[in-house]
């Protein structure tokens, strides 16, 4: 089944600098890439999102990318902000899985002052 | 407003107690979902129903019965209290051939 693997667990970025997580799938057949955010206390909330046909989305500050040859996809945020310091998710959607999400396991973005 | 919400918010209870988290979502939506998130953070789906369906029901222990009385609404219910169980339990919601999730706000549940 499909694995989903995200890296780093915890990145520290100084404020105004750009963020970068990784996350690589096992099935090459997934076709939608989600990330969500998951401020404390709060549910994960999507925020942004690729499908397969498309190799780089944006909206303002954020931007995915996806490599289907390698089987990895992105997050990039610029200009960070201390409102961008939350928990991020990746997901990947293999097909036939009822629109499941394999989850990654989380990326703790800090921000510092 | 719309949303997922999800009620209690914490619930503390002792070991072997038998214990319920409602969910109800307002937009319309036909797929709900209770996910389990431990203290690493891991996301860990348990159940999907759709239209009052089952439709995933993933490796969790019998002591775990969700129960859905109309698609708006998504109930867990928990028998036999174990530490284990202590987590942050969501519910959220989807509709059927779309990959958007709404996800409530969560329940802490800890059991002492």
């Amino acid at each position: 089944g499909e694995n989903v693997e995200q890296h780093p667990s915890t990145l520290s970025v100084q404020e105004g600098d750009s963020a970068v997580i990784k996350c690589t799938y096992s099935d090459s057949a997934s076709n939608y890439f989600p990330w969500y955010k998951q401020e404390l206390g709060k549910g994960p909330q999507l925020i942004i999102d690729i499908r397969s046909n498309v190799g780089e989305k944006k909206d303002q500050r954020i931007a995915v990318t996806l490599n289907k040859t390698a089987k990895h996809f992105s997050l990039h945020i610029t200009e960070t902000q201390p409102e961008d310091s939350a928990v991020y998710f990746c997901a990947a959607s293999p097909p036939g899985s009822n629109y499941q999400l394999i989850w990654g396991a989380g990326t703790k973005l800090i921000i510092k002052p | 407003d719309t949303a997922v919400s999800q009620t209690p918010k914490y619930l503390v209870t002792q070991m072997g107690n038998d214990k319920s988290i409602k969910c109800e979502q307002n937009l319309g939506h036909d797929t709900m979902y209770w996910y389990k998130q431990d203290s690493k953070k891991f996301l860990k789906i348990m159940f999907s129903y759709n239209n009052k369906e089952l439709i995933i029901n993933e490796t969790v222990p019998n002591r775990f019965s969700p129960k859905s009385p109309d698609k708006a609404h998504l109930n867990l219910h928990i028998n036999s209290l174990e530490l284990g169980d202590s987590a942050v339990y969501f519910c959220a919601s989807s509709l059927q051939g779309d990959y958007g999730y709404t996800f409530g706000s969560g329940t802490r549940l800890t059991v002492v």
